[in-house]
């Protein structure tokens, strides 16, 4: 069964850092891509990157590309999203997927979320 | 940059009545638009992709049609579980979500 479980949000002070994790089970982590996705309080989803299985392939939004670091493990199935110079607008759950495999974009699995808070 | 909007923002309809949602990009992105469900405090679900292929373990009641720049959503009867937000997904570049369709309980 496909597991993926986001940690490490929490409040941070605007101009900040905040490193989150997504840890993965049930599947053969190493084959997908993986993304980080956004999702501001009452507001809808915003992409924010993705990374290849391999980790050779890295792509961003354009709008976050230069604050936002992905990354990934595949000896520990683990995922990584590092975020610095916190702002505002940054305040949102930051929910990892799985792509879909053969379909790229699409996302067949999700973890809960992780809420990151920007305030000071 | 292609835009999505959706249409309406809210639909209020009865359990067991038919729902349809609209789902329109500003230029073609093909047949590459998928749909998500997302229940209050959860994640959002992929439910179809490519248009209208159902993702594994969703229910047949749920269909999606159209090409090009319009797409459309069917939820055939409701179940009291589908009263949710509705996303729509475009791949054709970078992924990108419209900004919802609310399905409540009239």
């Amino acid at each position: 069964q496909v597991h993926l479980v986001e940690s490490g949000g929490g409040l941070v002070k605007p101009g900040g850092s905040l490193r989150l994790s997504c840890a993965t089970s049930g599947f053969i982590f190493s084959d997908y891509y993986m993304n980080w996705i956004r999702q501001a309080p009452g507001k809808g989803l915003e992409w924010v990157s993705h990374i290849s299985g391999s980790g050779n392939a890295i792509y961003y939004a354009d709008s976050l590309r230069g604050r936002f670091t992905i990354s990934r493990d595949n000896a520990k199935n683990s995922l990584y999203l590092q975020i610095n110079s916190l702002r505002d607008e940054d305040t949102a759950v930051y929910y990892c997927a799985r792509e879909e495999l053969g379909a790229q974009y699409y996302f067949d699995f999700w973890g809960q979320g992780t809420l990151v808070t920007v305030s000071s | 940059e292609i835009v999505l909007t959706q249409s309406p923002a809210t639909l209020s309809l009865s359990p067991g009545e038919r729902a349809i949602l609209s789902c329109r990009a500003s230029q073609s992105v093909s047949s590459y638009l998928a749909w998500y469900q997302q229940r209050p405090g959860q994640a959002p679900r992929l439910l179809i992709y490519d248009t209208f292929k159902r993702a594994t373990g969703i229910p047949a009641r749920f269909s999606g049609s159209g090409s090009g720049t319009d797409f459309t959503l069917t939820i055939s009867s409701l179940e009291p579980e589908d009263f949710a937000v509705y996303y729509c997904q475009q791949r054709s570049n970078w992924p990108l979500f419209g900004p919802g369709t609310r399905v409540e309980i009239k």
